[in-house]
């Protein structure tokens, strides 16, 4: 059974400092890997979608990398802002048909 | 990507009531899901809808209280019935691309149970 673990589970950085949010996972065989950022009380965005075969996926301030033998993510986000605060979670497909499993989330807040 | 518009945004009810809440696609897809979010946890899946069939459910969770329907590939209704205090959550539509297997999430539904 997949696990999907996020650390830390919160994280307090000052306005325009690099930061990195991790997620590790279980089952080395998955499909995908997908970053969602979530605001309180809304749904989910999605962020980045790393394929099995990748290596990373870049967008603007936001690199996500994909180590798949060692179970791991790294989402790196550069030059944070305040409006970068939000839960920032990940999710595992390990098959196409499947079903996802996420992470627990990891809660920033970026002080201005 | 996929545009999901979801009804309602929020709302609150009386206990041993039922809520129907909508999810509309913006495209065909094949893959569909309810999700449900207590406080301050992760998403937890409810069931994988189904075109024409009967959705499939998750451990714990059983259509009498959570029966859906998805009468074509753009529209899905998650019911909660016979409500009580511990329904309170978000309740989240997701659909999944055919393309590439990208997940995408409606706006949510905040139910508060009183």
């Amino acid at each position: 059974k997949q696990e999907v673990t996020q650390i830390p589970a919160a994280l307090s950085v000052p306005e325009g400092e690099n930061l990195v949010l991790n997620c590790s996972f279980t089952d080395s065989a998955i499909y995908n890997l997908q970053w969602f950022r979530q605001d309180p009380g809304k749904g989910l965005t999605s962020l980045l979608l790393i394929q099995s075969s990748q290596r990373e996926q870049t967008s603007g301030r936001l690199n996500a990398s994909l180590d798949k033998s060692s179970g791991r993510s790294t989402l790196y986000i550069a030059a944070s802002q305040p409006g970068d605060s939000a839960t920032y979670l990940c999710a595992v497909l390990n098959t196409n048909a499947g079903k996802s499993t996420f992470g627990d989330g990891t809660t920033l807040t970026v002080k201005p | 990507s996929a545009v999901i518009s979801q009804k309602p945004s929020r709302d609150i009810c009386q206990r041993g009531t039922s809520l129907t809440i909508q999810c509309q696609v913006d495209s065909q897809v094949t893959m569909m899901f309810w999700y449900r979010q207590q406080p301050g946890q992760s998403l937890t899946l409810i069931a994988t809808a189904n075109q024409g069939s009967e959705a499939t459910y998750e451990s714990g969770f059983v259509i009498d209280k959570f029966p859906i329907s998805r009468p074509n590939l753009t529209f899905s209704t998650l019911t909660v019935s016979n409500m009580s205090p511990e329904d309170s959550s978000i309740y989240l539509c997701s659909v999944r691309s055919t393309e590439n297997t990208e997940a995408f999430f409606g706006q949510g539904t905040r139910l508060t149970v009183v």
